[in-house]
């Protein structure tokens, strides 16, 4: 599509539950990136994709959190056993390359996870 | 490690008026800066970006600047209207990064 999708749009889970994000990036675009906005605007990046390879997973909480994005799917973002830490907005963005100067981050509208 | 960040905070101004946001960052070795702006419980959209080799970028109303030695940019916004109220974000894409590290915002009201 020309926009980048994210379902579901709120997602409200008790302390302990598992979460599930998914994100379909622009046709053609062949990154991914997640990023957290907790209070205050702050953007926190989380991991990112080129295809279906992980490209850089230095903002993931390892014991939690896992992502994937497989072909001819949407890419998911998966929080094991939620805390009420993860509740944040989160987005997904997409660009058609990286590592240039060229390079523009398309967001999603974002999902909104409330923890309880 | 990079940091960004955004004067003023929050921008109360009458409609019409001529304005400026400032954004600031540490390290100059960036690819280039965003400027998003995020509307309340909504994504953001990207309004100007600017490559690194660049001095400025125009849009309409919109005028970005770059200052990549003193780590500074400025989001110029003319003849400003209650529309453009908004939170507006600036971010860099750090050149050993594909991760765009952003300011905490400009909360702008604009008053009828």
């Amino acid at each position: 599509g020309e926009e980048v999708a994210q379902t579901p749009k709120h997602l409200v889970r008790g302390e302990g539950q598992k979460a599930k994000l998914y994100c379909a990036p622009i046709k053609g675009h062949s990154y991914v990136f997640w990023y957290q906005q907790v209070l205050k605007n702050e953007f926190k990046f989380l991991i990112s994709f080129q295809n279906e390879n992980v490209f850089d997973e230095t903002g993931m909480p390892k014991e939690r959190f896992s992502a994937k994005c497989l072909p001819n799917s949407p890419c998911s973002l998966e929080i094991q056993a939620t805390k009420l830490e993860d509740s944040a907005v989160y987005f997904c963005a997409s660009s058609q390359s990286a590592g240039t100067v060229y390079n523009e981050q398309f967001f999603g509208p974002g999902t909104r996870l409330t923890v309880l | 490690k990079q940091e960004v960040t955004q004067i003023p905070a929050a921008l109360s101004v009458p409609e019409g008026e001529n304005l400026v946001l400032n954004c600031s960052f540490t390290d100059s070795a960036i690819y280039n800066l965003q400027w998003f702006r995020q509307d309340p419980g909504k994504g953001l959209t990207s309004l100007l970006l600017i490559q690194s080799s660049q001095r400025e970028q125009t849009s309409g109303r919109l005028n970005a600047s770059l200052d990549k030695s003193s780590g500074r940019s400025t989001l110029y916004i003319a003849a400003s209207q209650p529309g453009d109220s908004a939170t507006y974000l600036c971010a860099v894409l750090k050149d050993s990064s594909y991760k765009l590290i952003f300011g905490s915002g400009t909360r702008l009201l604009v008053r009828p």
